[in-house]
């Protein structure tokens, strides 16, 4: 079956722009996680919905960022303001609400502030 | 907080020989632990998983990872490395009062020579 799937998979965009990047769950996944993985690092865990619902989102580092999942499926995350240092590969993965510890993850969005 | 230490930012064995890939762990309880695998331009992929049970775990491709509460550790082994194991390898924990959030360690980089 189809796995997680994210688009775009490259963004390139100034300084001060807004960006959205879409995350598309595996078919009844209901939970849904965004990491940030910058060069050389390990993914930075940035929020997890259950549902429609932000059940934690202690990792977004500022108010510029914020996502939405309006529907409990499709989630798009989005960036106000966009800063050099936002760069990076944003991740997403999905999972059954019952199964937290198997987290299926898509390609990625690499994201690139000029 | 919990945190995880990846010893060794690159790591390099010849075809044929063991593979060991270090992972430590900060947690006043022990958490869940997972290792991943990140192949260059694709997604992250679990290798295995330790939540209860058997502190040893086997996982895909012949890998294994042993629990060692006393040593905090979960360090991750093959008997003898292929070409195609070379990848990035991110070793993560979860809390276990928490609903999915993953911590991941730095990475480390297996190179494989013939």
């Amino acid at each position: 079956g189809a796995g997680v799937s994210q688009t775009p998979s490259n963004k390139v965009t100034e300084k001060g722009k807004y960006v959205e990047l879409r995350c598309d769950p595996i078919s009844g996944h209901t939970a849904l996680y965004w990491y940030r993985q910058s060069l050389g690092q390990g993914p930075e865990f940035l929020i997890y919905f259950q549902g429609t619902g932000a059940a934690d989102d202690s990792g977004l580092p500022n108010d510029r960022f914020f996502a939405v999942r309006p529907e409990g499926s499709v989630s798009t995350l989005k960036i106000q303001r966009t800063e050099r240092g936002d760069s990076a590969v944003y991740l997403c993965a999905s999972s059954l609400q019952s199964s937290p510890d198997t987290q299926y993850f898509g390609p990625g969005t690499r994201l690139t502030v000029l | 907080a919990q945190s995880v230490t990846q010893l060794g930012s690159h790591v390099s064995v010849s075809e044929g020989a063991l593979v060991l890939l270090r992972c430590n762990y900060s947690s006043s309880v022990p958490p869940y632990l997972f290792w991943y695998v990140q192949y260059p331009n694709q997604g992250l992929q679990l290798l295995l998983k330790y939540t209860t049970g058997a502190t040893l775990v086997k996982g895909i491709n012949g890998f294994e990872a042993e629990f060692k509460k006393s040593e905090t550790s979960f360090h991750l082994t093959k008997p003898s490395a292929h070409m195609s194991d070379a990848a990035e390898y991110f070793c993560a924990v979860r809390d276990r009062s928490n609903t999915g959030k993953l911590i991941f360690g730095q990475g480390t980089t297996l190179q494989v020579k013939p």
